[in-house]
């Protein structure tokens, strides 16, 4: 199903420090997985992806774990920085399905100088 | 290498005016999607589009809302006698094939305020 929230969670770091950022999903029948970053004003970026054949997957200074067991994503983001700060969508699909993202409520994260 | 643009970047409007939101894809893209987001809020998908068809509008309401994205030219979301519950920032997104594993690219989005 679909979360809908009146206020976003936050997450407070400071900068350095790494961070990590939950998304729980509720469709097991969901195959792929987005992180998205949203800066204010602007639109979703796309940071990085996973199938569910994987459990784990790296990028620059980005690490996404898969736990399909508990239906349960992460982004772990390391030496955050200042311009990390941002809200933070994960997003799924499943296979066969046209390219409708059902996306989660989003997480602030606000990094501390 | 310019990515999905839309314009307006904002759009005012009157209770029962009409709001047309456009955007052009990545080049090469042909698929092209539409969301809406209201504030604090994920995306919510509205519908998604190739040259000249629509190929799912299950988020479209039945009413007042229609899509296109014809052969020359943006994909224009098209909002009709808009009420204040229209307000809410208005994304577009392509891609360069249909696969379900496709990273979506998204515009800056075009903020709608029905006054």
């Amino acid at each position: 199903g679909e979360s809908v929230g009146l206020h976003l969670p936050t997450l407070s770091v400071q900068e350095g420090d790494n961070s990590i950022i939950n998304c729980a999903y509720s469709n097991s029948a969901s195959d792929y997985f987005i992180w998205y970053k949203q800066e204010s004003g602007k639109g979703p970026q796309f940071i990085i992806d996973i199938r569910s054949n994987m459990d784990k997957r790296q990028g620059q200074r980005v690490t996404v774990l898969l736990n399909k067991t508990v239906k349960h994503l992460s982004l772990q983001i390391a030496a955050t920085q200042p311009g990390d700060s941002a809200v933070y969508f994960c997003a799924e699909n499943r296979r066969g399905a046209t390219n409708k993202l059902i996306f989660g409520t989003g997480t602030l994260l606000a990094v501390q100088p | 290498n310019a990515g999905v643009m839309q314009n307006p970047r904002h759009l005012v409007r009157r209770r029962g005016q009409e709001a047309r939101l456009r955007c052009s894809p990545m080049k090469g893209h042909s698929h092209v999607y539409w969301y809406r987001q209201l504030p604090e809020e994920g995306l919510k998908f509205m519908v998604y589009l190739q040259k000249e068809n629509i190929i799912d509008e299950s988020g479209m309401p039945k009413e007042r809302f229609s899509a296109e994205f014809p052969k020359e030219g943006p994909s224009i979301l098209r909002i009709q006698q808009v009420v204040r519950g229209d307000s809410a920032a208005y994304f577009c997104a392509s891609s360069s094939q249909q696969g379900w594993d496709s990273p979506l690219h998204f515009g800056n989005g075009t903020r709608l305020t029905v006054t």
